[in-house]
């Protein structure tokens, strides 16, 4: 079975905190995603991975940077976080190839006070 | 880039089909349909897709036209676990390895006892 797996389901941290998001997948998939979900925008795109090391911004990269160097495991990282990064982070995965289906992991609810 | 429309809400009764309009009538040659379900305080589980032909698997049923305009979206026995929101997503953009996958409104589904 699928299973995309992430560190926190919820999170409290401060203004100008460096937050740290981890994302475990364990169905050897080269493309990992991370997205934020906010009432009314549906999901964004914030980066993206389609091997290790390697990272391509997505629609709403600032604020933002990810690290990958294991095949399995891909970090969202706030620099320093603001009180509008509060939101839901989703993170998923899936192997090459246009037509393939993302698979999510549960989500972390993060709040910035 | 393809949008779709679903209606904002449905009910079901337990144990009947429920079945799910999609209108994507501007979608292109190569876009595929997708259907994900988001239950609350989870993240989106993918359900099924499909290019042009009808496609089955253990969860739902996919029956797209032939014009390719417009998708339902089949579970042939609901059950209350089924309450969910579902999303039809016309695949909006393909970069070289991923997907960035754009979430609508979707259709609350409310299967009742």
């Amino acid at each position: 079975d699928v299973k995309v797996t992430q560190s926190s389901r919820y999170l409290v941290k401060r203004t100008g905190e460096k937050v740290f998001l981890e994302c475990v997948q364990d169905m050897d998939h080269e493309n990992m995603f991370w997205y934020r979900q906010d009432p009314g925008l549906g999901l964004r795109l914030i980066y993206f991975s389609y091997d290790v090391k390697m990272k391509e911004k997505g629609d709403i990269p600032e604020g933002y940077s990810v690290s990958r160097e294991k095949k399995e495991r891909f970090s969202l990282i706030l620099e320093s976080a603001s009180t509008n990064q509060t939101s839901m982070y989703l993170c998923a995965s899936s192997t090459p190839g246009s037509n393939q289906p993302q698979h999510f992991g549960d989500g972390t609810r993060l709040s910035i006070l | 880039d393809a949008k779709t429309t679903q209606p904002t809400s449905m009910d079901c009764a337990e144990g009947r089909a429920a079945n799910l309009p999609c209108n994507h009538s501007t979608i292109s040659g190569n876009e595929y349909v997708y259907w994900y379900r988001q239950i609350h305080s989870q993240g989106p589980q993918y359900i099924i897709h499909g290019l042009k032909n009808n496609e089955t698997n253990e969860m739902a049923s996919l029956i797209i036209t032939e014009d390719r305009k417009s998708s339902t979206l089949i579970l042939p026995h609901a059950t209350l676990r089924d309450t969910a929101v579902y999303y039809c997503i016309v695949m909006v953009a393909v970069y070289n390895y991923g997907q960035n996958f754009v979430f609508g409104p979707g259709t609350r589904l409310s299967v009742l006892p």
